[in-house]
C-alpha cells in the first residue's frame, strides 16, 4: 500500500494559484491518486482523482508525471474560503473487487486577504 | 445529492461505557467505512464494510467492532470506552469501484472521559 507525503502546511493569498505536491514512491500500477478537501467540523469532500497525465474539473487541477511517483494539486485563484485541509491518497483494488484508501495527514492551507 | 448521516455531532461517555455511534446514507452505496480523525494523524480506517452483514478490519480495529444488518445503516461499536478513543468519527459510503470517491458524513466527536 503506498504511503503519501505532502507539506504539513502552506499559505497562500487570494487571487493566487497553489499547487500542492504529494510524494507517492511506492505507488502501485492500479493505484488512482485523490484529493479531498475537509473543512473544520466537515467530513471530507471528494476534489479530484487521476491516474496519470492531468485532470481538470470546475474546482481544480490534477498533474501526475509519467512515472507516477507524485502528483501535483493546483488550485487557480484561490480565495478565503479555500481555507481548509487537503488531502492526497492513494489507493487501488484488492482481491475480492473493494478497494483501501490510505490518507496522509493532509495540508493545512491558508488564504490570506 | 448523497446525503450521510450520523447519530450524533457531539457525544460524551465514561470509560467503561458501551457506545453505539450511528450512520445512515441515502444513496443505495454497497460501501460504508469508519474513521477516527486525529491531529497529526489525518484519517484512519477502522472498519469498511461491502455488504450486508459483510465487514473488514481496517487499520485500527482494536477496541471497536461493527455492525451492518441492513444496506444503508453502519454502526461502530466500543465494547468499552477508553480515554484513547477520545476522537472525531467519520463514516463514508460510496459505490462499489468507486471508493476514491467516499461520501462523508459530518462527524461525530466523541469524548471520553
Amino acid at each position: 500500500l503506498a504511503k503519501t507525503t505532502q507539506p504539513i502546511s502552506m499559505d497562500s493569498y487570494e487571487g493566487q494559484e497553489v499547487n500542492i505536491t504529494c510524494s507517492h514512491n511506492n505507488i502501485a500500477t492500479n493505484d488512482y491518486i485523490t484529493w479531498y478537501q475537509q473543512f473544520p467540523s466537515q467530513g471530507p469532500r471528494f476534489i479530484i482523482q487521476g491516474y496519470k497525465t492531468k485532470v481538470t474539473n470546475e474546482v481544480a487541477s490534477l498533474f501526475i508525471p509519467a512515472d507516477r511517483k507524485s502528483s501535483t494539486l493546483s488550485l487557480p485563484r484561490v480565495s478565503l474560503s479555500d481555507t481548509a485541509v487537503y488531502y492526497c491518497l492513494v489507493g487501488g483494488p484488492l482481491s475480492g473487487g473493494y478497494n483501501k484508501l490510505i490518507f496522509g495527514a493532509g495540508t493545512r492551507l491558508a488564504v490570506h486577504p | 445529492d448523497v446525503k450521510v448521516t450520523q447519530s450524533s455531532r457531539y457525544l460524551v461517555k465514561r470509560t467503561g461505557e458501551k457506545v453505539f455511534l450511528e450512520c445512515v446514507q441515502d444513496m443505495d452505496h454497497e460501501n460504508m467505512f469508519w474513521y477516527r480523525q486525529d491531529p497529526g494523524l489525518g484519517l484512519r480506517l477502522i472498519y469498511f464494510s461491502y455488504d450486508v452483514k459483510m465487514k473488514e478490519k481496517g487499520d485500527i480495529p482494536e477496541g471497536y467492532s461493527v455492525s451492518r444488518e441492513k444496506k444503508e445503516r453502519f454502526s461502530l461499536i466500543l465494547e468499552s470506552a477508553s480515554t484513547n478513543q477520545t476522537s472525531m468519527y467519520l463514516c463514508a459510503s460510496s459505490y462499489p469501484g468507486q471508493n476514491y470517491e467516499q461520501y462523508f458524513g459530518p462527524g461525530t466527536r466523541l469524548t471520553v472521559t
